[in-house]
């Protein structure tokens, strides 16, 4: 079964300091891959996804990802931090099949210092 | 369109009270997720609906009942639930034939009393 680790339940950057937030996958065959932001009280909003093709993504507000098919690796990324950047994050995967199950990380609580 | 939106945005309940969730897109996605998360924790797959048919439950109680009335919407009723029910509850939806993603409602805030 696919799973998907997240390491660092709290992570916690200053304002302006580069962003980085972890996520593995366990799979033989690598899935379609997924972050997604969630702030207070709200659903949660896609902020990019792997399915095939460029291995770096780029996403909204100025994230990014690379997908490290030897690594097992899709790890979030934003060079500098906003304030507004605060909020859960969670990495998540796919199989390729039709109206499948994504299979969310644990989630990561992102705290932006001043 | 490209929202999923979901009524009402908070739902305060009895616990012999009967009341639905309800859940709309216009994106033409014809598959559609109810999903349950509690706080500080991932979302929890309840159902999931492909062509509106249900194609995946996951062993949710009986006092959860899904319905499809057409491509467009998902319901959610709710009966007899009890306090450890309470959750944001999410619907979210996506294309049929391959999962691109899910696109997320902002879910309803469900206390159950």
């Amino acid at each position: 079964a696919q799973s998907v680790t997240q390491l660092g339940s709290h992570v916690s950057v200053s304002e302006g300091a580069l962003v980085l937030l972890r996520c593995n996958y366990s799979s033989s065959v690598p899935p379609y891959l997924f972050w997604y932001v969630q702030y207070p009280n709200q659903g949660l909003q896609l902020l990019l996804k792997y399915t095939t093709g460029a291995t770096l993504v780029k996403g909204i507000n100025g994230f990014e990802a690379e997908f490290k098919k030897s690594e097992t690796s899709f790890h979030l990324t934003k060079p500098s931090a906003h304030m507004s950047d605060a909020a859960e994050y969670f990495c998540a995967a796919s199989d390729y099949s039709s109206a499948s199950k994504i299979i969310f990380g644990s989630g990561t609580r992102l705290s932006i210092r001043p | 369109d490209t929202e999923v939106t979901q009524t009402p945005k908070h739902l305060v309940m009895g616990m012999t009270n009967k009341k639905s969730l309800k859940c709309e897109q216009h994106m033409g996605h014809r598959a559609m997720y109810w999903y349950k998360q509690k706080a500080k924790k991932p979302p929890e797959l309840m159902f999931v609906y492909s062509y509106e048919k249900l194609s995946i439950n996951e062993s949710v109680p009986s006092r959860f009942s899904p319905e499809c009335p057409n491509s467009s919407l998902l319901n959610l009723h709710l009966h007899a639930l009890q306090p450890e029910d309470s959750a944001l509850y999410l619907c979210a939806s996506s294309q049929a034939d391959r999962n691109y993603g899910y696109t997320f409602g902002s879910g309803t805030r469900l206390t159950v009393v």
